[in-house]
């Protein structure tokens, strides 16, 4: 289940079950959402993102759900492999101008159990 | 093709002293990003930068941080009289808008430890 630690919260799945991060974000004029996978040690790794005029987008293993009037992303994983044990954030930016930078939410630490 | 390159990957300095630190976007791509990551935290915006010109520069610091990127070689930032609340991963990101993603790709990250 997920479960809200000292830091991060956390989320623990079994191989092969799906799973689904949670992200609120903070700025409602955002319109360009990106979800990334940090491994430890790393830089993030993009995994798939969305635009406001959208909400689902589906990747390979991966959707993304966005709903703007709660300001909320999920990402949803299919069929978890221990591969995909990382942090995952979600980042927003709100397009145009001299403003394209991200602001990352604060991540999930995802753990599958073999 | 090779990725965001940063170096060096690890630095350590002592209190005091200067950090610099380096990255070579994609190839391609001219624009550069900083962000600080500090442990189980989400990365922090620092500077966004093009060419010869800072775009944005509203997460950094206002004293001891700057960055550059210029006509020739890798983005620079730099912290000058480090101190140990400076310690943290920092990340260079670039992207390049020539399509539709404003995707940025981010290198392996440099971690600054002050002792």
């Amino acid at each position: 289940g997920e479960s809200v630690g000292l830091h991060l919260p956390t989320l623990s799945v079994q191989e092969g079950d799906n799973s689904i991060i949670n992200c609120a974000y903070s700025n409602s004029a955002s319109d360009y959402f990106i979800w990334y996978k940090q491994e430890s040690g790393k830089g993030p790794q993009f995994i798939i993102d969305i635009r406001s005029n959208m909400d689902k987008r589906q990747g390979q293993r991966v959707t993304v759900l966005l709903n703007k009037t709660v300001k909320h992303l999920s990402l949803q994983i299919a069929a978890t492999q221990p591969g995909d044990s990382a942090v995952y954030f979600c980042a927003e930016m709100l397009r145009g101008g001299s403003n394209y930078k991200l602001t990352f939410g604060k991540g999930t630490l995802l753990t599958v159990n073999p | 093709n090779a990725g965001v390159m940063q170096n060096p990957r690890h630095l350590v300095r002592r209190r005091g002293q200067e950090a610099r630190l380096r990255c070579s976007p994609m190839k391609g791509h001219s624009h550069v990003y900083w962000y600080r990551q500090l442990p189980e935290e989400g990365l922090k915006f620092m500077v966004y930068l093009q060419k010869e010109n800072i775009i944005d520069e509203s997460g950094m610091p206002k004293e001891r941080f700057s960055a550059e990127f210029p006509k020739e070689g890798p983005s620079i930032l730099r912290i000058q009289q480090v101190v140990r609340g400076d310690s943290a991963a920092y990340f260079c990101a670039s992207s390049d808008w020539a399509g539709s993603s404003y995707e940025q790709y981010f290198g392996p990250g440099t971690r600054l430890t002050v002792t």
